[in-house]
């Protein structure tokens, strides 16, 4: 089991609202990645970033932002909902050099209402 | 929500038959290789990887092939059994140290 975690598993929110979705691990790697993925659909990499004061943005355009201010914290964040936000929204990490394969978290299901 | 990308495509085998699952990747300067298995409402799980080096890995029930000159992967399930019927995603490791995503297969045993 990797110790990457997400919260919360699922969220429903009103258009508008601020959101920050949490991500967390505690294998002390240094990149970490966000990616969006639909249901039944492809995942697509929106935030990336190799370590602690870097953040990259991915392929797929996102409204998002994010921030690494400690290397086992990779928070994102909305600062206003919209319906087409509603996704599931997958946390990894990996290490800079050794085993460089990602760890995924649970996701987290947002819908915006 | 608005839809980010493909469908994917499904595979149906009966239980105990071998299912092989393709993906074609995008970058020919990608180096490292890897599948993942998703299960409903989980995220991915790491399932074989292999560097760019090789032509073929195998695990448990699992062989990775790789053909760099068409750029193709495919995964190998050998026995399938009930609990591998998920969504099965390759992904490449690019340039820059991230992962890409290549559009997953649905696979569905049946008992």
């Amino acid at each position: 089991e990797a110790d990457i975690y997400q919260t919360p598993r699922y969220l429903v929110i009103g258009t508008g609202k601020k959101i920050t979705l949490e991500c967390s691990q505690t294998m002390g790697h240094d990149k970490m990645y966000w990616y969006q993925q639909d249901p039944g659909m492809e995942l697509h990499l929106i935030h990336y970033s190799y370590g602690v004061n870097s953040t990259e943005k991915g392929d797929l355009s996102s409204e998002s932002t994010v921030s690494r201010i400690r290397t086992e914290h990779f928070p994102l964040t909305l600062e206003s909902a919209r319906p087409s936000h509603t996704s599931q929204y997958l946390c990894a990490s990996s290490e800079q050099s050794g085993l460089p394969e990602a760890f995924f978290g649970q996701g987290t299901r947002l819908t915006v209402v | 929500g608005e839809s980010v990308g493909l469908h994917l495509p499904t595979l149906s085998v009966q239980e105990g038959d071998n299912s092989i699952i393709n993906c074609a990747y995008s970058n020919s300067a990608s180096d490292y290789f890897i599948w993942y298995k998703q299960e409903s409402g989980k995220g991915p799980q790491f399932i074989i990887d292999i560097r760019s080096n090789m032509d073929k890995r195998q695990g448990q029930r699992v062989t990775v092939l790789l053909n760099k000159t068409v750029k193709h992967l495919s995964l190998q399930i050998a026995a399938t059994q009930p609990g591998d019927s998920a969504v099965y995603f390759c992904a490449e490791r690019g340039s820059g140290n991230q992962f890409y995503f290549g559009t997953g297969t649905s696979l569905t045993v049946i008992p």
